[in-house]
């Protein structure tokens, strides 16, 4: 079955001070791991799409890579304004549905 | 501007009654998508439609979900019967293909 798990449930952190989000993945054959910002009460908001091993892309402060299990989402000198909860979810079966892990939530103290 | 509308923003209704949560993607993609989230629970796959037609459910969407595109532009989720369970976030999602999935602002649904 495939699965999506990620860590930490809930970071702090000052302005300023960079980390990393994970993301633990099992899926038969990944056709994509998609990373999404929720602010409270919305919509989900596309950030990345990451589809193979080794592949990084780029946002502002924010930078996602990938490896064949997990993918990590790394916050360089956050901001306030970066404070939302962080989804991580994978391409499952053939109709391009997504499973969701439970997110992470950020937040960044001035 | 949204990729995607949805209205109503909120629908309080009561156990057992109808409701129907409207989607509008703006501009053409082929594939749609609803999902919904519980509060403080993850997003979780309702249905996926594609060329008109369901192209997979979850075990979630049973008998008492519907899925419609009526005239081509809107995109509509019916619950006949709605439990107290029912009550959450509902979002809808469109894509070109099997990439990125853009979503809406969401429907609250409050089941009294």
């Amino acid at each position: 079955e495939d699965q999506v798990t990620q860590s930490p449930e809930a970071l702090r952190l000052q302005e300023g001070e960079s980390s990393s989000l994970n993301c633990s993945y099992t899926v038969s054959g990944l056709r994509g791991l998609f990373w999404y910002r929720q602010d409270p009460g919305k919509g989900p908001e596309f950030l990345f799409t990451l589809y193979s091993a080794g592949e990084e892309k780029e946002k502002e402060r924010l930078k996602a890579t990938l490896t064949k299990k997990e993918s990590f989402l790394h916050i360089t000198a956050p901001k306030p304004e970066d404070s939302a909860t962080y989804l991580c979810a994978v391409h499952s079966g053939n109709t391009g549905k997504l499973i969701f892990g439970q997110g992470t939530t950020l937040q960044v103290k001035p | 501007e949204p990729e995607v509308t949805q209205t109503p923003s909120h629908q309080v209704t009561q156990m057992g009654q109808e409701v129907i949560l409207r989607c509008v993607p703006i501009s053409n993609h082929l594939y749609f998508y609803w999902y919904r989230q519980i509060l403080g629970q993850k997003v979780e796959f309702l249905v996926s439609f594609y060329n008109n037609e369901i192209s997979e459910k979850s075990e979630i969407f049973d008998d008492q979900f519907s899925v419609e595109r009526p005239d081509g532009s809107n995109f509509t989720l019916k619950i006949r019967s709605t439990k107290l369970e029912d009550s959450a976030m509902y979002f809808c999602a469109k894509a070109r293909a099997s990439d990125e999935q853009f979503f809406g602002p969401g429907t609250r649904l409050t089941v009294l």
